[in-house]
């Protein structure tokens, strides 16, 4: 089946160290996406990919790095420097560029301990 | 980053009842989208809009997209206890790459 992968789905860490949320899709999406949600809040843009090797900072990029090396891969790294790291993380694609209906996968919750 | 006025908050209905939820925004909009989120889970699209004026249903479901460009409106009829979950409308314009999130409408359904 086609869809959008995310692991794992909880994921714990001790203060200070980085941490690696994997991201897969089989759509043949260009556009990849990473969202943060916390409790009772929308969802808040991380970081953008339209084309491979290639990535935007969204309106929350600070702490956080990713990488683009696939079309159907787009890992986050969340690292020691994000001040406030606890919280539900959603990756997204979309078909043709940015534009396009995102469908979202079934998130990685965080926690730093 | 900005986000979009979503309103309610939270909607505590019977099953049975219809369901109106709205959202706005100071920017105009050439995309509207609708999502649901269960608990735990990611959001799940329901409904796209593509132009002003557009009215989609899917299901007990039916959206439409403000002529003003800068609202949306979701109505669920007859709800059900499976419609509990929280409701995001989100909305892309013209000169940006990026979907803009409402708040969401979180929904709780009575027996």
């Amino acid at each position: 089946d086609g869809g959008i992968t995310q692991s794992p789905k909880y994921l714990f860490r001790k203060e200070g160290q980085n941490v690696t949320l994997s991201c897969e899709q089989n759509l043949n999406h260009d556009a990849m996406y990473w969202y943060r949600q916390d409790p009772g809040q929308g969802l808040r843009l991380i970081y953008y990919s339209q084309i491979v090797n290639d990535f935007q900072k969204g309106d929350i990029a600070e702490g956080y790095s990713v990488s683009r090396e696939k079309k159907e891969s787009f890992p986050l790294t969340v690292t020691s420097a994000q001040k406030n790291p606890t919280a539900f993380y959603l990756c997204a694609s979309s078909k043709d560029r940015a534009r396009d209906t995102q469908y979202f996968g079934p998130g990685t919750r965080l926690t730093v301990l | 980053g900005q986000q979009l006025n979503q309103s309610p908050q939270s909607m505590f209905i019977q099953e049975g009842e219809d369901v109106s939820m709205n959202c706005t925004s100071s920017s105009i909009f050439n995309t509207w989208l609708w999502y649901k989120q269960d608990p735990g889970e990611g959001p799940v699209l329901l409904i796209a809009l593509y132009k002003a004026g557009e009215l989609t249903s899917n299901g007990r479901l039916t959206a439409q997209f403000g002529i003003t460009r800068k609202d949306s409106f979701l109505n669920i009829s007859a709800s059900i206890p499976s419609d509990v979950g929280i409701y995001f409308c989100a909305g892309q314009s013209y000169n940006t790459d990026k979907l803009i999130f409402g708040t969401g409408t979180r929904l709780q359904v009575f027996p």
